[in-house]
């Protein structure tokens, strides 16, 4: 079955910088890839998400990108605000008719004053 | 915000009780889901239901029964819990029938065991 990992468990940035989030998935029949955030005591909530005919996705300060061929994709947050502290969560689904999506362990954001 | 709800968001309850979850969707989807979030699995899928029936039960214990009377609520039932399964219980839903797509969580349910 599909395994996602995402990395680092935890990341602190200064205000202003970028925050880079990595996931890698093991099966290739994978082509949905959201990603998700928490903010404390909240719930997940999608920020943004890619299918696996586009390479890159983009939506104001974040954008995602996805590698097809080494199957991982990468949550990029630039200029970085407080409001972007919170956990974020990649996932990958087939969806397909026996279709379950699949979490990574989340990373949680810290961003610096 | 209000597109899928839960009640209670707070419970509290000995290891003899018998209490239940409650989730309901306003969003017309088709699937409905059951996690569980706690500090060591922040993100833990229990059960999947796709019109009402269920298709992923992921090694659940029995003392979790989970209930779908039609595609807009989702109940799970409890007793004879553990400590252990002191967390956060979300609920979520989706609209595509035939896979997971996106989904809509709910605010969850504090459950704390003693």
């Amino acid at each position: 079955g599909e395994n996602v990992e995402q990395h680092p468990s935890t990341l602190s940035v200064q205000e202003g910088d970028s925050a880079v989030i990595k996931c890698t998935y093991s099966d290739s029949a994978s082509n949905y890839f959201p990603w998700y955030k928490q903010e404390l005591g909240k719930r997940p909530q999608l920020i943004i998400d890619i299918r696996s005919n586009v390479g890159e996705k983009k939506d104001q300060r974040i954008a995602v990108t996805l590698n097809k061929t080494a199957k991982h994709f990468s949550l990029h947050i630039t200029e970085t605000q407080p409001e972007d502290s919170a956990v974020y969560f990649c996932a990958a689904s087939t969806n397909d008719r026996d279709d379950k999506i699949i979490f990574g362990k989340g990373t949680r954001l810290h961003i610096l004053p | 915000e209000t597109g899928v709800t839960q009640t209670p968001r707070h419970l509290v309850m000995g290891m003899t009780n018998k209490k239940s979850l409650k989730c309901e969707q306003h969003l017309g989807h088709n699937a409905m889901y059951w996690y569980k979030q706690s500090a060591k699995k922040p993100l833990e899928l229990m059960f999947v239901y796709n019109f009402k029936e269920q298709t992923e039960n992921n090694s659940v214990p029995s003392r979790f029964s989970p209930e779908c009377p039609n595609s807009s609520h989702l109940f799970l039932h409890l007793h004879t819990l553990q400590p252990e399964d002191s967390a956060l219980y979300l609920c979520a839903s989706s609209p595509l029938s035939g896979g997971a797509g996106t989904q809509y969580f709910g605010p969850g349910t504090r459950l704390t065991v003693l």
